[in-house]
């Protein structure tokens, strides 16, 4: 069965840069996008990105250009997420998602000194 | 970016009710609509794709129609497992966005 399990919990200082894991089991992982998505507080989903594994295209929300960088390593099926420059505004819960069904469990990321 | 207006913000209900929540997109869409559930502490879980698929393993009290900007997703006989919030997710366009979510209670 697809699974996509993330890394763990984050707090990192301003300024810092961050990288979320998520490791794909359970089908072909160069043959389908991952897609990054952000939650912060109070609810409101906001997508990043995808990232094609097979090739290593990428396509970026305009609002996260700069701030989030996607990449994959098809030896280990497993795609990252960079996040940089963070800002009390990056704390949230980011996930990777195997469009439009498959979630992974979400990484928090608080940015705090 | 499309605008995704989602009403109402919250809901309360009662076990056995109809329920229906509603998505306007700021321009046509088509039917590529999506509609989630996500309970506290858990990532979104898909319930309908483009606009009335009903995902595999979704009970069948959850159904969605809607074309063009206006969406309706309906729970036709309420259950307790279904408190949670629930969005919709536009994918026609780039970048895809979310509705605010409608947060359900039972009364």
């Amino acid at each position: 069965q697809v699974q996509l399990q993330q890394s763990g919990t984050e707090l990192v200082k301003p300024a810092s840069s961050v990288k979320i894991s998520c490791k794909a089991s359970g089908y072909t992982f160069t043959s389908n996008y991952m897609h990054w998505i952000r939650q912060q507080p109070g609810n409101g989903l906001e997508w990043i990105g995808w990232i094609y594994p097979g090739n290593g295209n990428t396509k970026y929300n305009q609002k996260f250009d700069g701030k989030a960088t996607l990449t994959a390593d098809k030896s280990s099926s497993t795609a990252y997420m960079q996040l940089s420059s963070l800002t009390s505004e990056d704390s949230a819960v980011y996930f990777c998602a195997r469009w439009p069904a498959y979630w992974g469990q979400g990484t928090l990321v608080t940015v705090s000194s | 970016d499309i605008q995704m207006t989602q009403s109402p913000s919250f809901l309360s209900a009662s076990v056995g009710d109809r329920v229906t929540i509603n998505c306007k997109a700021s321009q046509n869409i088509n039917r590529y609509l999506n509609w989630y559930q996500q309970k506290l502490g858990e990532a979104p879980k898909l319930l309908i794709y483009n606009a009335n698929s009903l995902q595999t393993g979704i009970p069948s009290r959850f159904s969605g129609s809607g074309s063009g900007t206006d969406f309706t997703l309906t729970i036709s006989s309420l259950q307790p497992e279904d408190v949670a919030t629930y969005f919709c997710l536009q994918h026609n366009s780039w970048p895809y966005t979310f509705g605010a979510g409608t947060k359900l209670e039972l009364k």
